[in-house]
């Protein structure tokens, strides 16, 4: 079965708090790609990062990281020094290839509010 | 540049009408997907279009759901018989396929009464 599962429905931080928004997945391919987006109260899905399952570098992108561990299933995000425009819900999403189809197989998401 | 867009941005219907939900992709993005997003939930895959082609409808939920891309550009997500449980907000996302990112619209809210 391909599944992401994001055990945190919602965290709440205070300004410049770092937190990490955990994801684990399943899937039976050995090529895929997993995806993080962040929704914000507009409600549009903002792009934050794409990593294919053969690249297990970590990421880093100004205050946001990314840790991919294939040995755990898991691509875990964290903000450092985070902000409150920073607040949103957070999506983990796994791309498949089955059969010529490409979906996306989203989680829950995680909503993360950050106070000042 | 322009990003996807989806009109109207809500709509409501009375149970039973059909409705139409618009979406014009990223100019030159081949891929084009159709997600619905229910409140506190993560979007679920509907279709996808490889040009003006279906090539994957397994997500849509039944038979008064149907996706048209004529041309390859602009698809239509018709919803025929609308009940109250399709209300939700329809997202459509473009790329450029072969596991590509999808880039999303602001989606549409639809609310049935």
């Amino acid at each position: 079965a391909q599944k992401v599962t994001q055990a945190q429905t919602e965290i709440s931080v205070v300004e410049k708090e770092d937190v990490t928004l955990d994801c684990v997945y399943e899937t039976r391919d050995t090529t895929y790609y997993l995806f993080w987006y962040k929704q914000p109260p507009s409600g549009e899905l903002v792009f934050l990062i794409r990593r294919n399952s053969f690249d297990e570098q970590n990421e880093i992108s100004g205050r946001y990281s990314w840790n991919f561990q294939k040995s755990t299933s898991s691509f875990n995000f964290t903000i450092t020094a985070s902000q409150v425009v920073d607040s949103a819900v957070y999506f983990c999403a796994l791309s498949l290839t089955q059969g010529g189809s490409e979906k996306l197989v989203f989680g829950k998401g995680t909503k993360l509010t950050v106070n000042p | 540049g322009a990003g996807v867009s989806q009109t109207p941005s809500n709509k409501v219907t009375e149970k039973g009408k059909y409705v139409e939900l618009r979406c014009d992709p990223i100019s030159g993005h081949t891929a084009l997907y159709w997600y619905r997003q229910s409140l506190g939930q993560g979007p679920e895959f509907l279709i996808y279009f490889q040009g003006t082609g279906a090539a994957d409808d397994s997500g849509l939920p039944n038979d008064r759901f149907f996706a048209v891309r004529p041309e390859g550009s602009v698809s239509t997500l018709k919803i025929q018989r609308t009940e109250r449980g399709d209300s939700a907000v329809y997202l459509c996302a473009s790329g450029l396929g072969s596991l590509e990112t999808q880039y999303f619209g602001p989606g549409t809210r639809l609310l049935v009464l």
